[in-house]
């Protein structure tokens, strides 16, 4: 099957600094990502969906500002959580689907852990 | 906007036996895809087994099988055979078209051996 690939699968950053979180799709073009935070014994929640070359569409209570999400390639999406805080701690995980003719299925990433000490 | 809720936080089943977690939806629309996902202490979210709304055939998926009762808006996932690796989070979720998946809130299983 369809590969989607997180990088890093754990980080840690100071409070104050930003990171990035990278989402590829391996062997397919993804026209579409999206992006989910999960708080612990909690569902999904749906950040932001990213199409490739346009701005990103945040869901409600999602600060743009904040997590800047970039598609700038048909394979490559990036998550950057800046200034972070504690708060921002949590399991971070993608998803991708296929561009026309590439089949309904999206496809998960392995996820990234965040923490911020 | 479409909600999906699961209404079983938890459910426990012993190794062999047959689980049911159950899932309702509300949406207005006629099309539409609905899904079980599987997501074990890895986190990684695996697919289960997804339904057309326009397929009144259950799916099924050798242990794995759907009620699906469009009327009701109901889509239940029953597991036979239940194996100690079936322990995880299960997710409803439901996608119209190429929009986005909405996620119930889980429910967790867990396999008495």
């Amino acid at each position: 099957g369809a590969v989607v690939s997180q990088h890093p699968s754990r980080v840690i950053c100071k409070s104050g600094t930003s990171v990035k979180i990278e989402c590829r799709s391996l062997d397919f073009q993804a026209t579409t990502m999206f992006w989910y935070r999960q708080f612990p014994k909690q569902s999904l929640m749906l950040m932001a969906t990213s199409n490739e070359g346009s701005k990103a569409t945040y869901e409600q209570g999602v600060e743009k500002d904040k997590f800047l999400i970039n598609h700038a390639s048909l394979t490559l999406s990036t998550l950057t959580v800046t200034s972070a805080h504690p708060e921002d701690s949590s399991f971070y995980i993608c998803s991708a689907r296929p561009g026309q003719g590439g089949g309904n299925t999206i496809y998960f990433g392995e996820g990234s852990w965040l923490t911020v000490v | 906007a479409q909600t999906v809720t699961q209404s079983q936080p938890e459910m426990s089943v012993q190794e062999a036996e047959t689980v049911t977690l159950s899932c309702t939806y509300d949406t207005s629309e006629s099309d539409y895809y609905l899904f079980w996902y599987k997501q074990p202490p890895s986190r990684q979210m695996i697919l289960v087994i997804r339904q057309e709304a326009y397929k009144q055939q259950n799916a099924t998926e050798n242990r794995f099988s759907v009620n699906f009762q469009k009327a009701a808006k109901s889509f239940s996932l029953k597991i036979s055979d239940s194996q100690l690796g079936d322990a995880a989070m299960y997710f409803c979720a439901y996608r119209r078209g190429a929009q986005k998946l909405v996620f119930g809130q889980g429910t967790r299983l867990t396999i008495n051996p």
